[in-house]
Order: structure tokens, then sequence, then C-alpha cells
């Protein structure tokens, strides 16, 4: 069985200083990650994503996540936040064993980004 | 935008009735998936549709059921709807038959008020 924790339900940061979501995984086999963001009234677009290559991966909007299997968490961070940011982010694991694609996700993190 | 149509966005009907939920996935992607995002539960895989066929399931009631047409399109019937089934309705579409790794695009959703 998979799970995923975010441990921050909200989190603020001032616009300009840096952002940490983070996210610890549960995963029988070795998993993929994904980090989703959900803007108000939006779908969910694809932040970045983890597939056993480099365990750093980069993705749009300044946005990075470490994959550490030893710690089995996959935070999210970006070095300066800004006012688009706002918005509720989600950590995904698909389960490679598993039947189809089922993803799971955490309860997200919503952010507030203050000027 | 992701491709990923889905109709209508908003929907409000009364306890015990019926609705359709409408999805086109992008176009060349086989697989379909629904997801439902409340309050309470968070964001929850209920299916997933690989090429017309039933591929996955997750924590889908009896009174939900969906299907996926030959043109790939796919609906979600939700029936006997009672208050709690109020939520946002997700769809998404991939590649091939998801494999674990592969990013979903999801479409902006559909409300679902239940009065």
């Amino acid at each position: 069985a998979q799970s995923v924790t975010q441990l921050d339900s909200h989190v603020s940061v001032s616009e300009g200083t840096p952002v940490l979501l983070r996210c610890n995984y549960s995963s029988s086999y070795s998993p993929s990650l994904f980090w989703y963001v959900q803007h108000p009234n939006k779908g969910l677009q694809l932040l970045l994503k983890y597939t056993s290559a480099a365990t750093l991966v980069k993705g749009i909007n300044g946005f990075e996540a470490e994959f550490k299997k030893s710690e089995t968490s996959f935070h999210l961070t970006k070095p300066s936040a800004h006012m688009s940011d706002a918005a509720e982010y989600f950590c995904v694991v698909s389960d490679r064993k598993a039947a189809g694609n089922k993803l799971t996700f955490g309860g997200g993190t919503r952010v507030l980004v203050k000027p | 935008d992701s491709g990923v149509t889905q109709t209508p966005k908003h929907l409000i009907t009364a306890t015990g009735q019926r609705v359709t939920l409408r999805c086109s996935p992008r176009s060349g992607d086989l697989s379909v998936y629904w997801y439902q995002q409340s309050l309470d539960q968070g964001l929850q895989f209920l299916i997933q549709y690989y090429n017309g066929e039933e591929r996955a399931k997750g924590n889908i009631l009896e009174r939900f059921s969906a299907q996926q047409f030959p043109d790939l399109h796919s609906e979600l019937n939700l029936s006997s709807l009672e208050l709690g089934d109020s939520a946002l309705y997700f769809c998404a579409s991939s590649v091939g038959t998801g494999a674990p790794n592969t990013e979903a695009f999801f479409g902006q959703g559909t409300r679902l008020t239940v009065v």
C-alpha cells in the first residue's frame, strides 16, 4: 500500500523568501513521485516528477524537489516565492507495482504569499 | 490548458437524482482517470479506464459507475445522490496504460453540488 503525508496543511511566506513544502511517502515498491499545483478554481498542473533518475528534480516556475530514500521524503522548494505561487500543492505517489496508474494524493499544503 | 475537457463545469442537483459527468481526454491519450476532491476526504482516485476497459479501481461507491467509449471520451455516472457526494470531480488522461511514472493531465473539474 502507498500513502503520502504532507506535513503542513498551510504555509505562509513573504514574497521573495524561500518556500519549503514537506512531503513524506510510504510505498511498498520503488515509487514514482510527483508534485502538482492547484490554483483557485483551476485544475491540477504538474510541477515536477521523480522517476528514479536524478534525485534532485527541477520543475516549472523555479520549483525543485529532492528525493531522499533514506528519509522517505520528497520535499518541494523554491528559492524565492512570488505572489503567483499562492495555491494548493499536492505531493503524489504512484506505486510502480500497482495495476494501472493509481495516484495517491497527500492532503495538500495551501501556500499563502504575503507582499 | 491541459487538453482535457470536462463538462459541465458546475452542476447543482437534488438528493436522490442521477447525473452524468463527461470527460474528453487529450488527443492520443488512451487512459482516463476519475478523481473526487472533497473537503473531508481530499483527492481520491475513483477509477481508471484504458482503451475502453476498466484498468484500476479505487474508492468508488457502488452508486457510481463509469465507462469509456470507442472515441475514448469517458462518462462518470452518479446516482441516488446524497449531500456528501458534493465535491469537485476531476478527470485526467495519460498516454498508454499509464505506467506509474507517466504524467497525468487533469481537466478543470466539474463542481457538483447536491442540495
